[in-house]
């Protein structure tokens, strides 16, 4: 059974840092791996697909990878703003149903 | 952003009542997803629907049915409400990837939420 792990549960930082959010995934037979973006209160904002056969996304200030071999994806945020506090979760694709498999998510507090 | 919308936003019930959610998309989207959100559980799937008429269970099904009779609406049904089932529901939409093809499995999409209390 897929099982995917967010450390830490929470971060906080001094605006301006990079900072970097783990995920791990216990089964490598993945399709793809999303990066979300929730906010208090309200529906998931999708930051980065990253499909199987890549190693790695960028979005402005955000940069994603992707090792399935080892079963990790890191998610890279530059110079980090306090816009960017949020909770941030990542989530798998594995199998033919197409559904996303969750960790417990990142929140992260930029503080000015 | 993408355009999905759900219905009611809130939704304050009790025991016992049936409940319909509503999730429509303007995108023609071929795969839609109703998943709930829970503090300790996080998002899991409860039913998933991969075409018109064509629906299957996902990993918390039990008490909840869904239909989909056109492309651009899911419904979500609790039969018989339980306090239990209070809780954040969320849909959301995918192109999905090509036939058989799952490797090239689009992005999902997420709707604004409902927030369900059941008393």
């Amino acid at each position: 059974k897929q099982e995917v792990t967010q450390i830490p549960a929470a971060l906080s930082v001094p605006e301006g840092e990079n900072l970097v959010l783990n995920c791990s995934f216990t089964d490598s037979a993945i399709y793809n791996l999303q990066w979300f973006r929730q906010d208090p209160g309200k529906g998931l904002t999708s930051l980065l697909l990253i499909q199987s056969s890549q190693r790695e996304q960028t979005s402005g200030r955000l940069n994603a990878s992707l090792d399935k071999s080892s079963g990790r994806s890191t998610l890279y945020i530059a110079a980090s703003q306090p816009g960017d506090s949020a909770t941030y979760l990542c989530a798998v694709i594995s199998g033919n149903t197409g559904k996303l498999i969750f960790g417990q998510g990142t929140t992260l507090q930029v503080k000015p | 952003d993408a355009g999905i919308t759900q219905s009611p936003r809130h939704k304050v019930t009790e025991t016992g009542t049936p409940v319909t959610l509503r999730c429509h998309q303007t995108e023609n989207h071929r795969y839609m997803y109703w998943y709930r959100q829970d503090p300790g559980h996080g998002l899991r799937l409860i039913h998933y629907s991969y075409g018109v008429k064509d629906t299957d269970k996902g990993e918390v099904s039990d008490g909840y049915s869904v239909s989909r009779s056109k492309t651009e609406d899911f419904l979500l049904t609790l039969e018989s409400a339980t306090s239990s089932q209070t809780s954040v529901y969320f849909c959301a939409i995918s192109s999905g990837g090509l036939a058989g093809v799952w490797g090239s499995y689009n992005e999902q999409f997420f709707g604004p939420g409902t927030r369900l209390t059941v008393l």
